[in-house]
């Protein structure tokens, strides 16, 4: 059963930091891995997909890598700004279904 | 930009009432699905949907839950008895087909929730 990591749970950064937040699965047979943005009390918005061919994606400031035989992801946010504080949700792909981690929580301070 | 969307916003019940909830995909996506988030804990998994059957549900998924694409636009999630413990933000989701590819190898775009309260 596959099961989803993210690690901190909770993160607190000056504004213009750049940051990584980290996702870990344990089966790695999976096809991809997407990973959100969850603003408090809504829904969730894809920030990137990464193919399990693929080793990164990148979309503006954030860049997500992909390592499958270790079963981790991370999410660097480069230059984080105030309107990058939410939670940040990754999840694996092994069939229909997104198994999601619980989330980590930014908050970046002006 | 196109975008799945989701009513109502937020639904009140009393234990054992039936609820529906209502999402309109994303308009040329054929796969659907439900997920719940109760309150502090992980986004789950409860079904996909696809050429009119369900195609993968979860052990949550059981008989009090029911899903439905009624006309070529809604896709609904139907709980027939409400419990406290079904109290959650239900999201729907849609994707794609890449040409020539698989479903599971596309990208899910999520609506803005229902929050369900069952009291």
């Amino acid at each position: 059963k596959q099961e989803v990591t993210q690690i901190p749970a909770a993160l607190s950064v000056p504004e213009g930091e750049n940051l990584v937040l980290n996702c870990s699965f344990t089966d790695s047979a999976i096809y991809n891995l997407q990973w959100f943005r969850q603003d408090p009390g809504k829904g969730l918005t894809s920030l990137l997909l990464i193919q399990s061919s693929q080793r990164e994606q990148t979309s503006g400031r954030l860049n997500a890598s992909l390592d499958k035989s270790s079963g981790r992801s991370t999410l660097y946010i480069a230059a984080s700004q105030p309107g990058d504080s939410a939670t940040y949700l990754c999840a694996a792909r092994r069939s229909e279904k997104l198994v999601f981690g619980k989330g980590t929580k930014l908050t970046v301070n002006p | 930009e196109p975008e799945v969307t989701q009513t109502p916003s937020h639904q009140v019940t009393q234990m054992g009432q039936e609820v529906i909830l209502r999402c309109v995909p994303i308009s040329n996506h054929l796969y659907f699905y439900w997920y719940r988030q109760i309150l502090g804990q992980k986004v789950e998994f409860l079904v996909s949907f696809y050429n009119n059957e369900i195609s993968e549900k979860s052990e949550i998924f059981d008989d009090q839950f029911s899903v439905e694409r009624p006309d070529g636009s809604n896709f609904t999630l139907k709980i027939r008895s409400t419990k406290l413990e079904d109290s959650a933000m239900y999201f729907c989701a849609s994707s794609d087909r890449l040409a020539g590819g698989r479903s599971s190898y596309n990208e899910q775009f999520f609506g803005p929730g229902t929050r369900l309260t069952v009291l």
